[in-house]
């Protein structure tokens, strides 16, 4: 079973309205946390925000907030005011905790092509 | 402050032809280190990682290999490229820290022709 799932392929906004990437992740373990990288063309990998399984309060960092909702498993992705540099693909991951005996890699979805709109 | 080299950035290499990847990390010590491919258009595959020097665990099986023959130092090779080992591959690194990103290399893009 996939442990993350981004179901869409690809999305478009208009310049400086918001936008909402969805992220639904599975695990067993309690204690796990929660990444969003974005990658533009050149192909570099750029660390967005982060959200812990334990966190109470929902991550926030500039115009990118994740909407974790723990019942659901689901911790989707909200840029704000998008801009044109927005453009590029958005890649959510999950690092799961001792439990599950892992080596802390970072298991990616399948990713979701932002394409803001002037 | 920390920083990760991964080259060279782009590779053209026919097919049965050796390859060797590498990658360096600085300014920490012991860190968790990966392989990552990503076939075009798509999400980031995990191909191996270690928590050691000498320490490589393989999560698919296929034509690579990898080593890490110094705390700070994986390398990504492989006897006989394949047309399908194509891709871009990106070296990562992370303490060993459940709250902590990964941070990557720039990536090599790899066309096996």
């Amino acid at each position: 079973a996939q442990k993350i799932t981004q179901t869409q392929p690809g999305m478009f906004v208009q310049e400086k309205e918001a936008v909402t990437l969805d992220c639904t992740y599975d695990t067993s373990d309690p204690s796990y946390g929660l990444f969003w990288y974005k990658q533009p063309s050149s192909g570099e990998m750029i660390f967005l925000i982060y959200q812990g399984s334990y966190d109470q309060q929902n991550a926030t960092e500039g115009r990118y907030s994740l909407n974790f909702q723990k019942a659901r498993k689901s911790a989707n992705l909200v840029i704000s005011a998008s801009q044109l540099g927005d453009s590029a693909m958005y890649f959510c991951a999950m690092r799961e905790g001792l439990s599950s005996g892992s080596a802390r890699q970072l298991t990616f979805g399948s990713g979701t092509q932002l394409t803001v709109l002037p | 402050s920390q920083t990760i080299h991964q080259w060279p950035a782009t590779l053209v290499q026919p097919v049965g032809s050796p390859l060797s990847l590498e990658c360096t990390v600085e300014g920490t010590s012991n860190p968790n280190l990966y392989w990552y491919r990503q076939a075009a258009g798509r999400g980031l595959q995990l191909l191996f990682y270690s928590v050691g020097i000498g320490q490589i665990s393989s999560e698919v099986p296929q034509n690579l290999s990898a080593s890490r023959p110094q705390d700070r130092q994986f390398i990504l090779s492989s006897k006989k490229l394949l047309l399908s080992d194509s891709g871009f591959y990106l070296c990562a690194w992370s303490p060993d820290s459940l709250n902590t990103e990964a941070f990557f290399g720039q990536g090599t893009r790899l066309t096996v022709v």
